[in-house]
């Protein structure tokens, strides 16, 4: 079963920085594209960054553009997100999801994982 | 920028009713790469439909999406208890590469 698995969530004081993980397992996990998809309280849903197959490509959206760095380690099936300088504003539950085999284009995810809290407050 | 709208914000029905959701997107789509999404409070987002109009695996087919261009339609018919929720349609694209509506809720009336 295609699973994925995040962590790394806390509490954080405003200007600090935290690493999320989010572990994959059940797929080859090599091959998808993947995201990172937050949601604040009480909010809608908010894409945050994307990530290609081997890497090499990668985009983030202009509200966390040079605060957050999306990366993973293909070897041991680990997406990553870097959050740096982060703001009350980024407190959110934040997902890692991705496509299954039936949508090749990655343009929509059926895989996510259950989410991690990142609460930024002095 | 792609914006994507959804309406209307709640929709009041009753068990049995039939749900339709609007999602307007400030440009055209590309290749109508738009996706619904069902969430329920403290769970995931779970994908409906994806280019538009396939549903997901396990997606019974009183669930049915349609729409192109910039206009696009979630339609559930015969509503069940479990299809109260936020729903969410999503679009792929050049900028930004991907983007979310508002949401619209579907409460009991």
């Amino acid at each position: 079963e295609e699973q994925l698995v995040e962590s790394g969530g806390g509490l954080v004081q405003p200007g600090g920085s935290l690493r999320l993980s989010c572990a994959g397992s059940g797929f080859t996990f090599g091959n998808c594209e993947m995201i990172w998809v937050r949601q604040a309280p009480g909010k809608g849903l908010e894409w945050v960054a994307f990530i290609s197959g081997g890497g090499n490509s990668i985009d983030h959206a202009d509200s966390v553009k040079g605060r957050f760095t999306i990366s993973r380690d293909n070897a041991k099936n680990f997406l990553y997100l870097q959050l740096r300088d982060l703001k009350p504003e980024d407190t959110a539950v934040y997902y890692c999801a991705t496509s299954g085999p039936f949508i090749p284009a990655f343009d929509a995810f059926d895989i996510w994982g259950q989410g991690t809290m990142v609460l930024v407050s002095s | 920028e792609t914006v994507l709208t959804q309406s209307p914000g709640t929709l009041s029905l009753s068990p049995g009713d039939t749900a339709t959701l609007s999602c307007r997107a400030s440009q055209s789509v590309t290749n109508n790469y738009l996706a619904w999404y069902q969430q329920k409070p403290g769970q995931a987002p779970r994908l409906l439909i994806h280019g538009a109009s396939s549903r997901a695996p396990g997606i019974p087919d009183r669930v049915s999406g349609s729409g192109s261009g910039t206009d696009f339609t979630l339609t559930i018919s015969r509503l069940e208890p479990e299809d109260f929720a936020v729903y969410y349609c999503q679009q792929y694209g050049r900028s930004p590469r991907y983007s979310f509506g508002q949401g619209t809720k579907v409460e009991i009336k």
